[in-house]
């Protein structure tokens, strides 16, 4: 079965540009999410969604990320603009959403930006 | 809000033997699931084990066990027979059965495996 797949794997583009990362979860899977890893400050959860709808977006770090899943086989992260701080590795995860279900994680887009 | 602490930031072992990974965690909620991710350097992140809270029992996965002390709050990792293939980052991550469903996941330890 295929996993999580994430385009593109790497994205190196310069202060400005707008980014979109994009996911596609496994198939049967109800809950979605975005993390963000960077040596400073680890694994964090930007957003998930659970049956397409934003459940939490706390992590979302200002109004220059969205995020957004208009069906249950695709969602995207957009950055607009983007910042050299917003360089890090961007990882997409899809669960089944009852009980005692594990996320299982696209390969991660490594996004520079310079 | 629940947080996970991984105290060794790095480890080494001699190929063919044990190691343990030492994770804590703190949260006032009495059901909650635990794992352990692994991170080689191709950059996935790969499940290596899960624990529900309210089972005693502690899980194994073949050469991977673990050792949930509730009271403690503590969730370490066993490694038995260590292989090369284990070098990698390894993230212990908590995660609520009943609010969120967000991964919180500790800083990793990076594990050598020595020949």
């Amino acid at each position: 079965d295929a996993g999580v797949i994430q385009s593109p794997r790497h994205e190196v583009t310069e202060m400005g540009q707008e980014v979109t990362l994009r996911c596609k979860p496994i198939s049967g899977h109800n809950s979605l999410f975005w993390y963000r890893q960077t040596m400073m400050r680890g694994l964090e959860l930007l957003i998930y969604f659970n049956n397409n709808v934003p459940i939490d977006d706390s992590g979302m770090p200002e109004d220059r990320f969205s995020a957004k899943m208009p069906n249950a086989s695709f969602s995207t992260l957009k950055i607009q603009p983007s910042e050299p701080r917003d360089s890090a590795v961007y990882f997409c995860a899809s669960s089944l959403r009852q009980g005692f279900q594990p996320q299982h994680f696209g390969d991660g887009t490594r996004l520079s930006i310079l | 809000a629940q947080t996970v602490t991984q105290s060794q930031p790095e480890m080494s072992v001699q190929e063919a033997e044990t190691v343990t990974l030492s994770c804590t965690y703190d949260t006032s909620e009495s059901d909650y699931y635990l794992f352990w991710y692994k991170q080689p350097p191709s950059r996935q992140m790969i499940l290596v084990i899960r624990q529900e809270a309210y089972k005693q029992q502690n899980a194994t996965e073949n050469r991977f066990s673990v050792n949930f002390q509730k009271a403690a709050k503590s969730f370490s990792l066993k490694i038995s027979d260590s292989q090369l293939g284990d070098a990698a980052m390894y993230f212990c991550a908590y995660r609520s059965a009943s609010g969120a469903q967000k991964l919180v996941f500790g800083q990793g330890t990076r594990l050598t495996i020595n020949p």
